[in-house]
């Protein structure tokens, strides 16, 4: 099946820093989505793209996305703790049989040190 | 808060029972989808259902089945329970096919 390859899996950053992180896909995909979840929690979605090259923001994230359709990435702007948590990419393709299921990557875990 | 509810939060069982999962969407959402989220194999699609018809499976077992009511609930209903089907399930719905997901806060099943 399709596979997401999420990039970094981890990473500690000082508050107040920029992040990046992205997704490539062996695939293409319709619409990229990035999720951020919480322990215990659901996925919360971030960022919603729907074109190829489209770029979107919201609040201190932007998100691309690719226009190979095959890869996406997630910018986060001067870091603050609560950004801490598992940030994850997810593809969905109409498979034209009313089938919108989404795939998603492995996550980025992010950490900020204060 | 993302509208989605999911019953009971917490389930813990025995190897070889039987146990269902409840979902309610978000007010006007028609489609239900479910995910198995695991630590080796992250999140997964399990099944979708709109409007009360599946509409595709994923890597969802034979021993688990769905289905959705006419209110647009939807149940997860996991047979001869194992050990390795300890995870998180989390049901998310949308508005209409192919349009943004809104996860629920999950169930967190453990199998004994």
């Amino acid at each position: 099946g399709q596979q997401l390859n999420q990039s970094p899996q981890s990473m500690f950053i000082q508050e107040g820093e920029d992040v990046s992180m992205n997704c490539t896909s062996s695939s293409i995909f319709n619409t990229w989505l990035w999720y951020k979840q919480d322990p215990g929690e659901g996925p919360v979605l971030l960022i919603a793209l729907y074109k190829a090259g489209e770029l979107t923001s919201n609040g201190r994230l932007t998100a691309q996305f690719g226009i190979t359709r095959k890869d996406s990435f997630l910018n986060i702007s001067a870091s603050i703790p609560s950004d801490v948590g598992i940030y994850f990419c997810a593809g969905q393709l109409d498979s034209g049989a009313g089938s919108y299921q989404l795939t998603f990557g492995k996550g980025t875990k992010l950490s900020v040190i204060p | 808060d993302s509208g989605v509810t999911q019953t009971p939060k917490h389930l813990i069982t025995a190897t070889g029972q039987r146990v269902t999962l409840r979902c309610s969407p978000r007010s006007g959402d028609l489609s239900v989808y479910w995910y198995q989220q695991s630590l080796d194999q992250g999140l997964q699609f399990l099944i979708q259902y709109y409007n009360g018809e599946e509409r595709a499976k994923g890597n969802i077992l034979e021993r688990f089945s769905a289905q959705q009511f006419p209110d647009l609930h939807s149940e997860l209903n996991l047979s001869s329970l194992e050990l390795g089907d300890s995870a998180l399930y989390f049901c998310a719905s949308s508005v209409v096919k192919g349009s943004e997901q809104f996860f629920g806060p999950g169930t967190r099943l453990t199998v004994l």
